[in-house]
């Protein structure tokens, strides 16, 4: 099946900075990559998404780039706002059998924009 | 439109008790997912359900977890002889198909703790 490995598991970075969380996947076949940001208590909600036949995609201050070839894929922030404080989950799908596309997720990466 | 909603928000259970989760997804969702959260860590898949099809339940970590889904309505987790081991935050997506690249809408979640 399918791994996803994500890192780093903590960022910090000063208000109006760039963060960057990175993500690698083991299943050449997956297709879409979305990314989940969590706050505290809350439940997922998705930010952005891309498919494996982009690779590049940006909405405002967030941007997301795959690499089908070296299968990785990464998110990144631009003047980063203490409201982007959250956990942020990449994911990647992928078919696994019988008409079921699966989502399997990162560990998480902890982002803290300190003011 | 109501989103998807979870009951209960919190469940404390004692050790070998069953348990029941509720998850009422979107309507008109044909697919929904359910997830396990352990503190700290990423969504660990549990079961897919895609309209009147058999359920994917690859990701089940025992027997003593099953679910339900009537048609393409509400959903129950069911976890018998809980372990301390199975305290988490079990969370319910849908979405409008199972098809890949569709968007998961998550509820916020049970939080389970097994004492």
């Amino acid at each position: 099946g399918e791994n996803v490995e994500q890192h780093p598991s903590t960022l910090s970075v000063q208000e109006g900075d760039s963060a960057v969380i990175k993500c690698t996947y083991s299943d050449s076949a997956s297709n879409y990559f979305p990314w989940y940001k969590q706050e505290l208590g809350k439940r997922p909600q998705l930010i952005i998404d891309i498919r494996s036949n982009v690779g590049e995609k940006k909405d405002q201050r967030i941007a997301v780039t795959l690499n089908k070839t070296a299968k990785h894929f990464s998110l990144h922030i631009t003047e980063t706002q203490p409201e982007d404080s959250a956990v942020y989950f990449c994911a990647a799908t992928g078919y696994s059998g019988a008409g079921s596309y699966q989502l399997t997720f990162g560990k998480g990466t902890k982002l803290s924009v300190i003011p | 439109g109501a989103g998807v909603s979870q009951s209960p928000s919190n469940k404390v259970t004692e050790k070998g008790k069953d348990v029941e989760l509720r998850c009422d997804p979107i309507s008109g969702h044909t697919a929904l997912y359910w997830y396990r959260q352990r503190l700290g860590q990423g969504l660990e898949f549990l079961i897919y359900f895609q309209g009147n099809s058999a359920p994917d339940k690859s990701g089940l970590p025992s027997d003593r977890f099953s679910a339900e889904r009537t048609g393409e309505s509400v959903s129950t987790l069911t976890i018998q002889r809980t372990q301390q081991e199975d305290s988490a935050v079990y969370l319910c997506a849908s979405s409008p198909t199972g098809t890949s690249g569709t968007e998961q809408y998550f509820g916020p979640g049970t939080r389970l703790t097994v004492t």
